[in-house]
């Protein structure tokens, strides 16, 4: 069975610092992984995604992720966060072929300070 | 025209109300989804259609009654339905089953709330 884990519910940064916001998957085959990012009120827009072909997947908005296998994670980066930034972001996962049955995380909540 | 839209934006129902909610795309996409939302929770999925017949129901009550009248369009027919239902629900598209192009995209959603 897949699942998702997001560590932390919650992560504070200040602008301008780094963003890292961790997720880790389980699943016994080769998943498909994605980032979404949650606006108040709003719908779910896709930041980026791993399908296959190169760890190092760059997204909207300066955000970027790296794929690592061995450590079954997938964490979510920027080098320099902006206000505009604060939201919540989900990991997800689906496996390849098949129902397209998106597993999310809990989500972490991105606080974004002057 | 990239975009998956949801009417209505906000929604209000007593619970002897039946009401419906509509989504539609125009991207070509043959898989839709309906999922839930509660608040500071991820969405669940609920349905999923595919070349318009349901694929996955994820043991939702019958007072929720998707419907798929074509590629374009997904309603969720609402009736009888209690206060815990009150939540965001969100549509979705992808282009189908599988592959490398299942990727998700999610309509602005309703927020309907049961009194």
């Amino acid at each position: 069975a897949q699942s998702v884990t997001q560590l932390g519910s919650h992560v504070s940064v200040s602008e301008g610092a780094l963003v890292l916001l961790r997720c880790n998957y389980s699943s016994s085959v080769p998943p498909y992984l994605f980032w979404y990012v949650q606006y108040p009120n709003q719908g779910l827009q896709l930041l980026l995604k791993y399908t296959t072909g190169a760890t190092l997947v760059k997204g909207i908005n300066g955000f970027e992720a790296e794929f690592k296998k061995s450590e079954t994670s997938f964490h979510l980066t920027k080098p320099s966060a902006h206000m505009s930034d604060a939201a919540e972001y989900f990991c997800a996962v689906t496996l390849s072929g098949g129902y397209n049955k998106l597993i999310f995380g809990a989500g972490t909540r991105l606080a974004v300070h002057p | 025209d990239t975009e998956v839209t949801q009417t209505p934006k906000h929604l209000v129902m007593g619970m002897t109300n039946k009401k419906s909610l509509k989504c539609e795309q125009h991207m070509g996409h043959r898989a839709m989804y309906w999922y839930k939302q509660k608040a500071k929770k991820p969405p669940e999925l609920m349905f999923v259609y595919s070349y318009e017949k349901l694929s996955i129901n994820e043991s939702v009550p019958s007072r929720f009654s998707p419907e798929c009248p074509n590629s374009s369009l997904l309603n969720l027919h609402l009736h009888a339905l209690q206060p815990e239902d009150s939540a965001l629900y969100l549509c979705a598209s992808s282009h189908g089953q599988g592959g490398s192009y299942n990727e998700q995209f999610f309509g602005p959603g309703t927020r309907l709330t049961v009194l």
